[in-house]
């Protein structure tokens, strides 16, 4: 599950957006998905206080405290931002399968 | 720089007809294909899938070919239905390097009745 799943927000604010999974899955993503862009990886983690960047990483940060959660923050909100930001888990095991959550539409005006 | 480059960007067919999408990647060392479908105001769901040492994979009504020559994959779907209107997407992955997905700009496909 994702939280929020819609905000809006001005420039210059801080956003955490916020994933849930409880399938026990090692891994956990954070894609932003843009028209005719595409899925862009921003960040993703492999265990618990682990993370790597994506391709995407600038303007971004991410925390998984716990490994059922992992969250995206934007320090400062930018209109560039403006996106459908999806959350994936994977197992880590023999299985490649990634797991998508249902997106947060985020505004940032 | 697209690592994945997919087309066409959006097609309509009439039901009963095929609907093929066709993408290209760039990184050799890709040991994963999986093709995503999703439906408006939904997350991507696995469709199919295809590892590179088998040239094609079907599904039901899905169908995935594999070229590694060419470095090129497509999906056909066969006698589609209105239920299949949606965005697809490939990606292609690495798993020795997290599984990181990296997707082709999407497909909107549009099934008439």
């Amino acid at each position: 599950t994702q939280s929020p799943r819609h905000k809006v927000t001005e420039t210059g604010t801080p956003v955490t957006l916020r994933c849930h999974q409880t399938e026990n899955h090692r891994y956990m993503y954070w894609y932003r998905q843009d028209p005719g862009l595409g899925l862009r990886l921003i960040y993703f983690s492999y265990d618990v206080k682990m993370k790597e960047k994506g391709d995407i990483p600038e303007g971004y940060s991410v925390s998984r405290e716990k490994k059922e959660r992992f969250s995206l923050i934007l320090e400062s909100a930018s209109t560039n931002q403006t996106s459908m930001y999806l959350c994936a888990s994977h197992s880590g095991s023999l299985s490649y399968e990634q797991y998508f959550g249902p997106g947060t539409r985020l505004t940032v005006t | 720089q697209q690592q994945v480059k997919q087309s066409p960007q959006s097609l309509i067919v009439q039901k009963g007809g095929i609907s093929i999408i066709n993408c290209a990647y760039e990184n050799t060392a890709f040991d994963y294909f999986p093709w995503y479908q999703q439906f408006p105001g939904k997350g991507p769901a696995l469709l199919i899938a295809i590892r590179p040492d088998v040239s094609e994979k079907k599904e039901g009504r899905f169908t995935i070919s594999f070229n590694k020559s060419a470095k090129q994959f497509s999906l056909h779907i066969m006698d589609s239905q209105p239920g299949d209107s949606a965005t697809y997407f490939c990606a292609a992955s690495k798993k020795a390097a997290g599984n990181k997905l990296t997707f082709g700009g999407g497909t909107r496909v549009l099934v008439k009745p």
